[in-house]
């Protein structure tokens, strides 16, 4: 089968950065995606690894390591607005996304 | 451009009734996703349409879930009858292609169900 760990909770201060780990175990995947979700609403896609290495959107970057089976999420300058939960997932055949827990991100002034 | 569209956004019903939820993709999104996301957990998939078809439904709990998208545009999902533990957050995503390793899914707010 195929399972994704992350850490339930990860706290930070405002304007620090963050990195939020990803352990993967899967038989073959397309890719590595995170999606960020505030509470009550729609999970909202960040970032893609289709290849080992860092992919860098603004404030986040992804990286990717087939061969560890690991990924990150890293967030600079963190801001209030950042706090909420994140969402590293494998995109499998079929483009079919398999999610892991989440991570609660909580940013304190 | 507008995202996803889902209706109703809260639901609250007894177990044992029925209840349907629906969602409207990004106009032009050929394929669409309903998933199942429990409190604390992760959005689970249930059911993956190309177009009118159905491409994955192997975990769509099939003796009281049901799906269907019409015309390869809106789709409507089905609980019949509700359980206990179907109380969940009900998500729609579309994305453009045919769900390769390069294409987004976005999604919709969601139908928060809650069955007592």
């Amino acid at each position: 089968g195929q399972s994704l760990e992350q850490p339930s909770e990860v706290t930070a201060v405002e304007g620090a950065i963050v990195q939020i780990n990803c352990t993967y175990q899967t038989s073959g995947f397309y890719g590595l995606s995170w999606y960020q979700q505030h509470d009550g609403g729609a999970p909202t896609f960040l970032s893609y690894n289709a290849l080992d290495g860092l992919e860098e959107t603004g404030r986040f970057s992804s990286f990717l390591s087939r061969s560890d089976s690991y990924g990150y999420l890293l967030l600079q300058e963190l801001q209030m607005k950042d706090s909420a939960s994140y969402f590293c997932a494998l995109k499998a055949q079929g483009g079919k996304l398999i999610f892991g827990q989440g991570t609660e991100l909580s940013v304190k002034p | 451009e507008a995202g996803v569209a889902q209706s109703p956004r809260y639901k609250i019903i007894e177990k044992r009734q029925s209840v349907a939820f629906w969602c409207n993709p990004i106009s032009g999104h050929a394929t669409l996703y309903w998933y199942q996301q429990i409190l604390g957990q992760g959005p689970k998939l249930l059911i993956q349409f190309q177009n009118n078809g159905v491409v994955d439904d192997s975990q769509l709990p099939k003796d009281r879930f049901s799906a269907e998208r019409l015309k390869g545009v809106d789709s409507t999902l089905k609980i019949q009858p509700a359980k206990l533990e179907d109380s969940a957050v009900y998500l729609c995503a579309s994305s453009l292609l045919a769900g390769g390793p390069a294409d987004t899914q976005y999604f919709g707010p969601g139908t928060r169900l809650t069955v007592l």
